[in-house]
């Protein structure tokens, strides 16, 4: 049972590179997201698809896009890399409806030089 | 002022000791409280999910939520060195039937359970 998947793992980038983080869960969960974790500020959320076909803004949007491919799969991409986006990138997934709980993938590691 | 505020630690306890972990949060529309517990390198995982005041108790584990003051705790008893991990706080406000209900993140707590 693979819940939430996250590639890759870690990737370095240097400034004004592109790149694009994968997440695909199993659980069939219509709603995803992608928050970043740094030091001393928690999980902050980046971006969210409450389902198939929408996206909406999370708290600190700016420098990223998404893409919800399938029910499945929900990218995120930095088009031109910066060091304050410098973080650990995490997935989540969730059923659809109010409050439902988030599951957490774990985590992409990403250092932009 | 933060929405969610939680004492980063980091907090060390010997092995058996009754641990608590607490946030402080400032939205009176939080009706919803998750507790994540987060080992190093890995992704938070829900530990407990609550609604409203009251306790909630699953093992050894015992979540409880002050709507009053605006304070929610977790409490470990017996607690084990695999307890050792980082534990968020998250609220939520209802969101409605059909709508995503957002989560507001504490900074995490750092516990360390020695044996």
């Amino acid at each position: 049972n693979a819940g939430v998947t996250q590639t890759p793992k870690f990737q370095v980038l240097k400034t004004g590179q592109s790149m694009t983080l994968q997440c695909a869960q199993d659980m069939n969960h219509n709603s995803m997201y992608w928050y970043r974790q740094d030091p001393g500020m928690g999980l902050r959320l980046i971006y969210y698809s409450a389902s198939e076909g929408t996206t909406d803004k999370g708290e600190v949007p700016n420098g990223y896009n998404v893409s919800r491919l399938n029910k499945r799969e929900f990218s995120l991409r930095l088009e031109s890399a910066a060091p304050s986006q410098t973080s650990v990138y995490f997935c989540a997934s969730s059923e659809f409806g109010s409050n439902q709980p988030q599951h957490f993938g774990d985590g992409t590691r990403l250092s932009i030089l | 002022q933060k929405e969610v505020e939680q004492d980063p630690g980091p907090l060390s306890v010997p092995e058996g000791a009754i641990v608590s972990l607490n946030c402080t949060y400032s939205n009176s529309a939080f009706q919803y409280f998750m507790w994540y517990r987060q080992y190093s390198r890995k992704g938070p995982e829900l530990l407990m999910y609550t609604y409203s005041s009251g306790n909630k108790e699953d093992g050894r584990f015992t979540a409880q939520v002050d709507k009053s003051s605006k304070y929610i705790s977790l409490f470990i008893r017996d607690s084990q060195p695999s307890d050792s991990a980082t534990y968020l706080c998250a609220p939520s406000p209802y969101a409605g039937g059909t709508s995503y209900g957002k989560l507001t993140f504490g900074q995490g707590t750092i516990l360390t359970v020695h044996p």
